[in-house]
């Protein structure tokens, strides 16, 4: 399986709302629900923000959304702040687990 | 609440073999798939290996087959991951996580392995 396709920079300004895009195909983001996005901070592990396209774990910020159309999913993070700069990582999950490159996030 | 702490990283000459553990506690770890992914020095994420909850099916990514071998020991809570012949390309943070219903939704902090003669 080849790597999802993930923009490698992604820039915004506190309080903006700003969207992660995550391009597969239609083996793996466009034919299953199974997407996830995980921040990681530097030197810190990945967390999961978003499991099974749009939903969020217990304790993760409404700020976080998640959405899929075709083979495409993204994130968006409304009312950016600060803590939320970090890595976001996007997968799929069929029988293995296929990673995006990344998109590092800097608010501004 | 769920921990999972790895160990066995460190430094290790071309060709050699390493095992990593991992330690899991606060979850019943005999019901659950578990993972291991890996991110080099300054680089993304990549999924290595998976294991069902019982041992019983295994899967892994491309980097790892043939080298890496994933098992666990329910009586033990734990999980290994046993890599042979390391290159270094194998150089890298890795970490195992907590299968649930297709995500990983817990990780550990990582342990570091350096492929290096």
């Amino acid at each position: 399986q080849s790597a999802l396709t993930q923009p490698a920079s992604v820039s915004g300004s506190p309080g903006q709302s700003i969207t992660l895009s995550c391009t597969g195909t239609s083996s793996d983001v466009g034919g299953y629900n199974y997407v996830s996005w995980y921040q990681q901070h530097p030197g810190k592990a990945p967390k999961l923000m978003i499991y099974d396209v749009s939903n969020r774990p217990s304790g993760v910020s409404n700020r976080f959304s998640g959405s899929k159309s075709g083979n495409t999913a993204s994130l968006t993070i409304s009312g950016l702040q600060a803590e939320d700069e970090a890595d976001y990582y996007c997968s799929s999950y069929t029988s293995s687990v296929v990673f995006g490159g990344g998109t590092k996030l800097t608010v501004l | 609440q769920v921990q999972l702490v790895e160990s066995g990283g460190g430094v290790v000459q071309p060709g050699r073999s390493l095992r990593l553990s991992c330690a899991a506690s606060g979850f019943t770890f005999s019901r659950y798939g578990m993972h291991w992914v890996r991110q080099a020095p300054g680089k993304g994420l990549e999924w290595v290996a998976v294991i069902s909850y019982d041992g019983s099916r295994k899967y892994y990514g491309d980097s790892a087959k043939g080298r890496f071998t994933i098992s666990r020991d329910n009586s033990k809570n734990t999980l290994y991951l046993q890599m042979n012949s390391l290159r270094p390309e194998d150089t890298a943070v890795y970490y195992c996580a907590k299968d649930e219903m297709a995500t990983l939704d817990y990780w550990g902090q990582g342990t570091l392995v350096t492929v290096s003669s």
